[in-house]
C-alpha cells in the first residue's frame, strides 16, 4: 500500500531564504508524485507533478523538486521564500491505475518578514 | 471558466438529518472523488468515480453514499451524518484517471454536525 510522510508540520523561513519541504513515500510500484498548495480558506492549487519523466520536476511559483528513487524521497524546494508562499503544502502520491491518491498530513510554511 | 463548484460552501446541521452536498465540473472529467480534510490528518479519500455509474471506495467510505448517473455530477450524501463526519470537504476531477493527470479541486465545503 501506498503512504506519504511529511517530515515537518510546520516550517518557518525568512523572506528571500531557500525553502525545503520534505516528503517521503512508499509504493509498491512506480508512483506519480505531486505537490499540492493549500492557501488559508482557500482550495488546493497543484505546483507540480512528477509522473516518470524527468527525475527533476518545475514546478509553477519558482518551486521545484526532485525525485529520488533510491531514497523514496520527493522534497519541494525554493531558492528564495516570498511572503506569498505562506500556505499549507501537501504531497500526493499515486500508483497502479492512479484512481487512488494518498495525502500526506501537510507542512504549513511561515514566511517571515 | 473551467472549474470544479461545490454546494453549500458552509453548512451546520444536526445528528441524523440526511444531507446531501453536490458537486459539478464543467470540464468533461471522466474522473472524480471526494475528500474530507482533518487538522493533521491531510485529506483521505472518501469515494472516487471513474465515469458515469462507475464508483467505488477510497480510504473512509463508511458513513457516506455517491452517485454518478451524469459525467459533470457527483454528488456526496450523508445518510446520517454524525459529529465524527465535522470536517471540511472537497470534490475533485480530473481528465481521466491514469496516473499522469492532476486533480482539480472545488473550494470546499465545510460541515459541522451538532
Amino acid at each position: 500500500a501506498q503512504s506519504v510522510t511529511q517530515l515537518d508540520s510546520h516550517v518557518s523561513v525568512s523572506e528571500g531564504t531557500p525553502v525545503l519541504l520534505r516528503c517521503n513515500y512508499s509504493s509498491s510500484y512506480s508512483p506519480s508524485l505531486f505537490w499540492y498548495v493549500q492557501h488559508p480558506n482557500k482550495g488546493l492549487q497543484l505546483l507540480l507533478k512528477y509522473t516518470s519523466a524527468a527525475t527533476l520536476v518545475k514546478g509553477i511559483n519558482g518551486f521545484e523538486a526532485e525525485f529520488k528513487k533510491s531514497e523514496t524521497s520527493f522534497h519541494l524546494t525554493k531558492p528564495s521564500a516570498h511572503m506569498s508562499d505562506a500556505a499549507e503544502y501537501f504531497c500526493v502520491v499515486t500508483e497502479g491505475y492512479g484512481q487512488n491518491f494518498v495525502f500526506g498530513p501537510g507542512t504549513r510554511l511561515s514566511v517571515l518578514p | 471558466e473551467a472549474q470544479v463548484t461545490q454546494n453549500p460552501r458552509y453548512l451546520i446541521t444536526v445528528t441524523g438529518k440526511k444531507l446531501t452536498v453536490t458537486c459539478s465540473q464543467n470540464m468533461n472529467h471522466e474522473y472524480m472523488s471526494w475528500y474530507r480534510q482533518d487538522p493533521g490528518l491531510g485529506l483521505r479519500q472518501i469515494y472516487y468515480s471513474m465515469n458515469v455509474e462507475v464508483t467505488d471506495k477510497g480510504d473512509v467510505p463508511e458513513g457516506y453514499k455517491v452517485s454518478r448517473k451524469e459525467k459533470r455530477n457527483f454528488p456526496l450524501i450523508l445518510e446520517s451524518p454524525s459529529p465524527n463526519q465535522t470536517s471540511l470537504y472537497f470534490c475533485a476531477s480530473s481528465l481521466s484517471w491514469g496516473r499522469a493527470y492532476e486533480q482539480y479541486f472545488g473550494p470546499g465545503t465545510r460541515l459541522t454536525v451538532t
